[in-house]
């Protein structure tokens, strides 16, 4: 039982490239959260989903976009990134009518 | 709208002494309430919750926090400090919303000095 993994661990962009940040949670977990972490400024919420196929826009969603084909699985893209952007993403999960969410260990992302 | 307050960026404490990161809130309705810790390179550990019932809600690692409603605030506290207890804590509030999501306070940076 692995919890919520992320991948990558790190990772470069210049401005302009896009990615995309993998979140996987074995928990069977309804629903997934992308938050992004900035100094002084606590966990920002991105975008979030709370069933297979489906998301929604969180606090700050402006230059991402998600998926969630699998349950399992939370994808984060950035089509186009910005030096913005850089930050420390963080994916959670958390069960239906569950208060405790899940934390992956987090994508430092650097972009120049 | 809910917002949560971590008033102080850091704090130190002697180690054996008792320590406490302090959070205050503000929710429409009851408050469900949380604090995570954050070591080096991770990712956010529970530590302990308060939804309802006893003020006094007992977590992880001999963490406890203490729930007050007038003073809308949620403390943690320890009585005996770690040097292992250096981390990163974040109080937090759930949003009762679709989303129900964490919103976090901006953390506290403790430091357990031996």
């Amino acid at each position: 039982n692995a919890g919520v993994t992320q991948t990558p661990k790190f990772r470069v962009l210049k401005t302009g490239q896009s990615m995309t940040l993998l979140c996987a949670q074995d928990m069977n977990h309804e629903y997934m959260y992308w938050y992004r972490q900035d100094p002084g400024m606590g966990l920002r919420l991105i975008h979030y989903s709370v069933g297979e196929g489906t998301t929604a826009k969180g606090e700050v969603p402006d230059g991402y976009n998600v998926s969630r084909l699998k349950k399992q699985n939370f994808l984060l893209g950035l089509e186009s990134a910005a030096p913005s952007q850089t930050s420390v993403y963080f994916c959670a999960s958390k069960m239906t009518g569950g208060n405790e969410q899940f934390f992956g260990p987090g994508t430092r992302l650097t972009v120049l | 709208a809910q917002s949560v307050a971590q008033p102080e960026d850091q704090v130190n404490v002697a180690e054996g002494n008792p320590l406490t990161v302090k959070c205050t809130y503000s929710v429409s309705g009851n408050p469900y309430l949380f604090w995570y810790v954050q070591y080096p390179n991770r990712g956010l550990q529970f530590l302990l919750k308060y939804i309802t019932g006893d003020n006094l809600v007992k977590g992880s690692y001999g963490f406890e926090a203490e729930f007050n409603k007038s003073q809308t605030s949620f403390h943690l506290k320890k009585p005996s400090a770690l040097v292992s207890d250096s981390a990163l804590y974040f109080c937090a509030v759930r949003v009762l919303s679709g989303a129900n999501n964490l919103f976090f306070g901006t953390g506290t940076r403790l430091t357990v000095i031996p």
